[in-house]
């Protein structure tokens, strides 16, 4: 049983461009969490999707979105990137949320804006 | 708005010693919580938790201590071995919330 994959492992942009950070939680989940670890520090949420409820109270404004396609990879998207998102995201996946349930990690991708 | 807190960066330890990681919450209606182990590179995996309803909740060389009244918890490895040293974070949430709150870590180093 494949555990949370992301892709790709590392991503350079440039400021400005735009950055797509993919994710395929475990077979079976139902929840993808997203979390973004700035340097030195902890990993903060980003963003919950679980059937047709979404929780995006951790996103920042405007330049982030997220996808959560029934087919194929649940989506990050930050566009017009600044050297701040410069950071580790990583992905998650749960069978059915809830606290008790504790969250499967992907490896992260590595995003560094030049 | 940092609700969980571990104030210790990093720890050093023996091999074969105690390693006593802390973890401080601010938020009373938290009422369960993880511990995550994290090596470079790699994302955070589950290593052991507990509900507000125990006070103590153990696995093997690992035991979480919680107290409630002074919103604290604690991870204990004994014996502590050289495969343990990795970044540990903890993290908590509720039956009612849709996400968890993590700490900063502590980067544990166990010296042979």
């Amino acid at each position: 049983n494949a555990g949370v994959m992301q892709n790709p492992r590392h991503l350079v942009r440039r400021r400005g461009q735009e950055a797509r950070l993919r994710c395929s939680p475990m077979k079976g989940h139902s929840h993808v969490y997203w979390y973004r670890q700035l340097p030195e520090e902890g990993l903060k949420f980003v963003y919950l999707q679980k059937e047709n409820i979404i929780d995006e109270s951790g996103m920042p404004k405007e330049r982030f979105s997220a996808e959560f396609p029934k087919e194929g990879p649940s989506i990050l998207r930050i566009q017009q990137v600044v050297r701040g998102d410069s950071a580790a995201y990583f992905c998650a996946s749960s069978p059915s949320g809830g606290p008790n349930q504790p969250q499967h990690f992907g490896d992260g991708t590595r995003l560094s804006i030049l | 708005d940092q609700q969980v807190k571990q104030n210790s960066p990093s720890l050093s330890v023996q091999e074969g010693r105690i390693s006593i990681l802390n973890c401080d919450y601010t938020n009373s209606m938290f009422d369960y919580f993880l511990w995550y182990k994290k090596y470079p590179a790699e994302g955070p995996t589950f290593l052991i938790s507990i509900s507000s309803i125990k006070d103590k909740n153990e696995d093997g060389r690992f035991t979480v201590f919680l107290n409630k009244s002074a919103k604290h918890l604690s991870l204990h490895i004994v014996p502590s071995q050289p495969g343990d040293s990795a970044v540990y974070f903890c993290a908590a949430s509720a039956y009612n919330f849709n996400k968890f709150y993590f700490g900063s870590g502590t980067k544990l180093n166990v010296k042979p």
